[in-house]
């Protein structure tokens, strides 16, 4: 069964702290891991698709790697608007084009 | 621009009402969902719809009913809602680019949904 996990549950940070988050991932065959941001009682914000090991790619102080079997989304000098839940999801080659798997996500607190 | 739009933004209904719940997007995207999303949970797959035609079914009561009269339109109609329905409601898009190894799905802003 495919599944993502998600760790830590919650983060507290100082400003300017840089740290990671992480995405642990079992599946059949990856077609794509994707990171989103999600405010309380809004939509995901689409971040980052990522689709083979090794790629990294990267969006203002956020970037997000990929491997075999897990990714980070590694924060730099954060600020207090970065303050959010962040979902990662992966889709698999045996369900298909359009189901994602969601991991439980990480509840990010940057303090001033 | 990479914009799903939802109306409305809230809404409150009563068991016994008849409402509905529209969701647009202007990307020339081919694939749209439905999704429910409880309170510090991720959101679950409801319906997808593909090339207009409705694809998935993840098993959801018949009161909701999925809509999709063109493809830049979506709606779901409710009927008949239980308080344990209350949740935020989410549609999302993807481009169904089938030369791609995966396809990524855009949310729009959800609609919070209160059953009383």
């Amino acid at each position: 069964e495919d599944q993502v996990t998600q760790s830590p549950e919650a983060l507290r940070l100082q400003e300017g702290e840089s740290s990671s988050l992480n995405c642990s991932y079992t599946v059949s065959g990856l077609r794509g891991l994707f990171w989103y941001r999600q405010d309380p009682g809004k939509g995901p914000e689409f971040l980052f698709t990522l689709y083979s090991a090794g790629e990294e790619k990267e969006k203002e102080r956020l970037k997000a790697t990929l491997t075999k079997k897990e990714s980070f989304l590694h924060i730099t000098a954060p600020k207090p608007e970065d303050s959010a839940t962040y979902l990662c999801a992966v889709q698999a080659m045996n369900t298909g084009f359009q189901k994602l798997v969601f991991g439980t996500g990480t509840r990010l607190l940057v303090s001033p | 621009d990479t914009e799903v739009t939802q109306t409305p933004k809230h809404l409150v209904m009563g068991m016994t009402n008849k409402k509905s719940l529209k969701c647009e997007q202007h990307m020339g995207h081919r694939a749209m969902y439905w999704y429910k999303q409880k309170a510090k949970k991720p959101p679950e797959l409801m319906f997808v719809y593909s090339y207009e035609k409705l694809s998935i079914n993840e098993s959801v009561p018949s009161r909701f009913s999925p809509e999709c009269p063109n493809s830049s339109l979506l709606n779901l109609h409710l009927h008949a809602l239980q308080p344990e329905d209350s949740a935020l409601y989410l549609c999302a898009s993807s481009p169904l680019y089938l030369d791609q190894a995966a396809d990524t799905q855009y949310f729009g802003p959800g609609t919070r949904l209160t059953v009383l």
